[in-house]
């Protein structure tokens, strides 16, 4: 039973380049969450998306980011335009639409993350 | 807002030492709690957890109990070893599907 799985496990990038960072989830696993982990730092939520709808993006910076989780496909975590402050390790977590009530927090499992490196 | 707050580290302790982490946590209502650790150049993998008050989790020797009166959820062991060495995060979420919110971290060294 294979866990999250995230690729590139390290992505280095000139400033002003495009980074993709994907996610596929845990077999049977509908929700997916990024988080950035800066250095020295705590995860901080970006955003939560369910298949084909983004619930919550309220950690996302407003300009240069963007999320997706197709019907079909990994989830993918874009960054345009890099800058070296987006220097950071990304991490997905997934977990399934729950089943022990609603005030429960459903385990969400992590990947290996993806370590950015912009130049 | 909701947040975490955990001691600072990083925390040194011989081997079969005691250890305690500290963590407290503000939120507006019931937050289920974590505690997860990350081994060096890896992912976090989740260690213990507490839905309720009162709750205790408890993991490879490691225990923290949900305390509502002191919003606390520390995390203890009795002995630790040398592969215990790593960062561990508290943590708290407020609802099923939601964001979960971190402490800083606290790394943890064990000199054999």
């Amino acid at each position: 039973n294979a866990g999250v799985m995230q690729n590139p496990r390290h992505l280095v990038r000139r400033r002003g380049q495009e980074a993709r960072l994907r996610c596929s989830p845990m077999k049977g696993h509908s929700h997916v969450y990024w988080y950035r982990q800066l250095p020295e730092e705590g995860l901080k939520f970006m955003v939560y998306l369910q298949k084909e709808n983004i619930i919550d993006e309220s950690g996302m910076p407003k300009e240069r980011f963007s999320a997706e989780f197709p019907k079909e496909g990994p989830s993918i975590l874009r960054i345009q335009q890099v800058v070296r402050g987006d220097s950071a390790a990304y991490f997905c977590a997934s977990s399934s639409p729950g089943t022990s009530g609603f005030l429960y927090q459903e385990t969400q499992y992590f990947g290996p993350g993806t370590r950015l490196l912009v130049l | 807002g909701d947040s975490v707050t955990q001691m600072e580290g990083p925390v040194t302790l011989s081997e079969e030492a005691f250890l305690t982490i500290n963590c407290t946590y503000t939120a507006t209502g019931y937050p289920s709690l974590f505690w997860y650790v990350q081994y060096p150049g890896e992912g976090l993998q989740l260690l213990l957890k507490a839905t309720k008050a009162d709750d205790k989790g408890s993991n490879k020797g490691f225990e923290a109990t949900y305390r509502k009166e002191t919003t606390s959820f520390h995390l203890e062991k009795g002995s630790v070893q040398v592969s215990d060495s790593a960062v561990y995060f508290c943590a708290l979420a407020m609802n099923r599907d939601d964001k979960i919110i971190f402490g800083k971290g606290t790394r943890l060294h064990i000199l054999p």
